[in-house]
């Protein structure tokens, strides 16, 4: 089955500073790939997606890209703010027909904007 | 719309006993599903549920049962709770359909944090 490594696993950046969280997967039919936002004490929360026919998304200060060649995607957020500072969970899913594929998560990786 | 919804939001249980967690979206989604999530291991699929009366196993199914009667409700049993199912449960609810990829988004509850002592 799917397996998805994700690193690092703590990342510390100033305020302003590019953060890059990096995941790698095992199945090559995987084809959805999606980050999730947890804040404290909350679920977590859909904040950009790709799929395996795209290289390169991007949503304001969040950009996601996919190498489908050597299996493995990044979660690029720029100019980041101490808002940012959360745990970020890469996932990986087949995608068939129309419905959604289980998701296999990464272990999460812990994000502090220092002011 | 409310989203999904999961009580209750604590709970602590003694080994042994049996409970129930709810999960209730108003999306009208097909889709549902149980994760559970430990330190240090993400979340890992419990069961899932592609449309009432249709249940399947993920990833760690041991210990929890699911039914799945009506589209808007999934609950969760542990029939007979141990200390390792310790953790948070989150449900998630997703569109399973013919309107095509920009509405598979997982939506996730907000998380019971159950304790077994």
């Amino acid at each position: 089955g799917e397996n998805v490594e994700q690193h690092p696993s703590t990342l510390s950046v100033q305020e302003g500073d590019s953060a890059v969280i990096k995941c790698t997967y095992s199945d090559s039919a995987s084809n959805y790939f999606p980050w999730y936002k947890q804040e404290l004490g909350k679920g977590p929360q859909l904040i950009i997606d790709i799929r395996s026919n795209v290289g390169e998304k991007k949503d304001q200060r969040i950009a996601v890209t996919l190498n489908k060649t050597a299996k493995h995607f990044s979660l690029h957020i720029t100019e980041t703010q101490p808002e940012d500072s959360a745990v970020y969970f890469c996932a990986a899913s087949i995608y068939y027909g129309g419905s959604q594929g289980n998701l296999i998560f990464g272990k999460g990786t812990k994000l502090s904007v220092k002011p | 719309n409310a989203g999904v919804t999961q009580t209750p939001k604590f709970q602590v249980l003694k080994t042994g006993q049996s409970m129930t967690l709810q999960c209730a979206q108003d999306m009208n989604h097909e889709y549902m599903s149980w994760y559970r999530q430990d330190p240090g291991m993400g979340l890992r699929l419990i069961h899932y549920s592609v449309g009432a009366g249709i249940t399947d196993q993920g990833e760690v199914p041991n210990g929890y049962n699911v039914s799945r009667s009506t589209t808007e409700d999934f609950p969760l049993r542990l029939l007979s709770a141990a200390p390792s199912q310790t953790s948070v449960y989150f449900c998630a609810s997703s569109y399973q359909g013919l309107a095509g990829p920009s509405t598979d988004t997982q939506y996730f509850g907000p998380g019971t944090r159950l304790t077994v002592l």
